[in-house]
């Protein structure tokens, strides 16, 4: 039963607009959650994050937003460019349990000039 | 810093050879982690190690794979012996704490 999911598998956006990807989970303990990005060929690397105890986190560009009482977070990209496109991961840990990062399979972003 | 260093980068075999896989964490890191990602599955956690002690191997396929942590600057994911199935791209990734990883470039590994 998957813990992390990404519900949209691919998206496609153009140039100068706004990305919104989005996850849901189940386990009401995860408390830390992350997103990643993968260009092909690489391993993710590591984006942004957010502490339960929060509801938003920003970096530059890239917004990720947290729901907790729909379980659902989402990633926003505002103004999306080209060398965006790519994979885009979300994962959660318990963190008080000390667990592993839970994985979603990953939504593929496109932008477009 | 080089980052998470795996080799080889891409492996082909025939069903039935033992694959070994290795890994150089981040200098200092302390969490150790192979994953495997394929189109059906997504990224899957196999097993993570804390200061070279495995400490979740539930995700291990088969008896079939095995991982060591001989001190906190390598690792080793063996497949013996190795079949169609397990083709897939295999990441290690490292991190101080369990939460931000770093993830290595990864193994395509192929097995016909």
């Amino acid at each position: 039963d998957q813990q992390v999911k990404q519900n949209s598998p691919s998206l496609s956006v153009q140039e100068g607009r706004i990305s919104i990807l989005n996850c849901d989970y189940t386990n009401s303990m995860f408390d830390y959650f992350l997103w990643y990005k993968k260009y092909p060929a690489e391993g993710p690397t590591f984006l942004i994050s957010i502490s339960s105890i929060k509801d938003k986190n920003e970096d530059g560009r890239f917004t990720v937003f947290l729901n907790k009482s729909a379980k659902h977070l989402s990633l926003h990209i505002v103004p999306s460019q080209p060398g965006d496109s790519a994979v885009y991961f979300c994962a959660a840990s318990d963190n008080q349990a000390g667990t592993a990062l839970i994985f979603g399979k990953g939504t593929t972003l496109s932008v477009s000039s | 810093d080089a980052g998470v260093i795996q080799s080889p980068r891409h492996e082909v075999t025939e069903m039935g050879q033992e694959v070994t896989l290795r890994c150089k964490p981040i200098s200092g890191h302390d969490y150790l982690f192979w994953y495997r990602q394929t189109m059906m599955r997504g990224l899957e956690l196999l097993i993570y190690f804390n200061n070279n002690v495995p400490i979740d191997d539930s995700g291990m396929p088969e008896d079939r794979f095995s991982a060591k942590m001989p001190n906190a600057s390598f690792s080793t994911l063996k497949i013996q012996p190795s079949e169609p199935r397990d083709s897939a791209v295999y990441f290690c990734a490292s991190s101080l704490g369990a939460h931000e990883q770093y993830f290595g470039p990864g193994t395509r590994l192929t097995v016909t």
